[in-house]
């Protein structure tokens, strides 16, 4: 099973500020890698699939980059509807499988 | 526009079964595979099971394999997880997901609590 680590856990930025999250494979998954975003009592939403291509709706402050094993989304200028959950999520290999998330707080 | 409506969830005693149901719309069902996907309070997301667009291709969980069920009827755009032998474990919001290689859409999901 391929693990994906998410780093870091909890991230505190604010209004305005760039938000970085990492996200690394236990192998490579070449780029098929995609991002999801929760907020609370909400099913998660696609934002990035392969590894750097939004999805339909998905403003252009939200960015993906990286390939094999390590994986990066940006997102340019927080909005205050962007403090949320993150999820990386690999779809190359069997059982499909999910980083533990990273939270984006209000700092 | 896609819509994915699950139900069936509940209270349910340890060892119990229930059926959910994922019921779509907005989209080309048959042509599509999905998946459930769960999530335990407060943690992350994880596949339990998955089907093909025709049903002759399926997945389980490690967690989940021989107690689960999943099975679709493309003449009513719906697909279905059988639980059985439920334990706190599967305590969890299962969400239904149609698949294009990465998870394009998900319900809005039904929760599952395995209690006495």
């Amino acid at each position: 099973e391929i693990v994906m680590t998410q780093s870091p856990a909890t991230l505190s930025v604010s209004p305005g500020d760039r938000a970085t999250l990492s996200c690394r494979a236990s192998q490579s998954v070449g780029s098929k890698l995609a991002w999801y975003q929760q907020t609370p009592g909400q099913a998660p939403r696609l934002l990035i699939y392969g590894a750097s291509t939004r999805a339909t709706g998905i403003p252009a402050r939200f960015s993906g980059s990286g390939s094999g094993t390590e994986f990066t989304l940006t997102i340019s200028s927080m909005q205050s509807e962007d403090f949320a959950v993150y999820y990386c999520h690999q779809y190359n290999d069997w059982p499909r499988t999910f980083g533990q998330g990273t939270k984006v707080e209000i700092k | 526009e896609v819509q994915l409506v699950e139900s069936g969830g509940g209270l349910v005693q340890p060892g119990g079964s229930l059926r959910l149901s994922c019921s779509a719309s907005g989209f080309t069902f048959s042509s599509f595979t999905m998946h459930w996907v769960r999530q335990a309070p407060g943690k992350g997301l994880d596949l339990v099971s998955g089907i093909n667009n025709n049903g002759n291709s399926i997945f389980y969980s490690d967690s989940v394999k021989g107690r689960f069920t999943i099975s679709r009827d493309n003449s009513k755009n719906t697909v279905y997880l059988q639980m059985s032998s439920l334990g706190a474990e599967d305590t969890a919001v299962y969400y239904c997901v149609k698949v294009s290689a990465w998870y394009d859409n998900w319900g809005q999901g039904t929760l599952v609590t395995v209690s006495p």
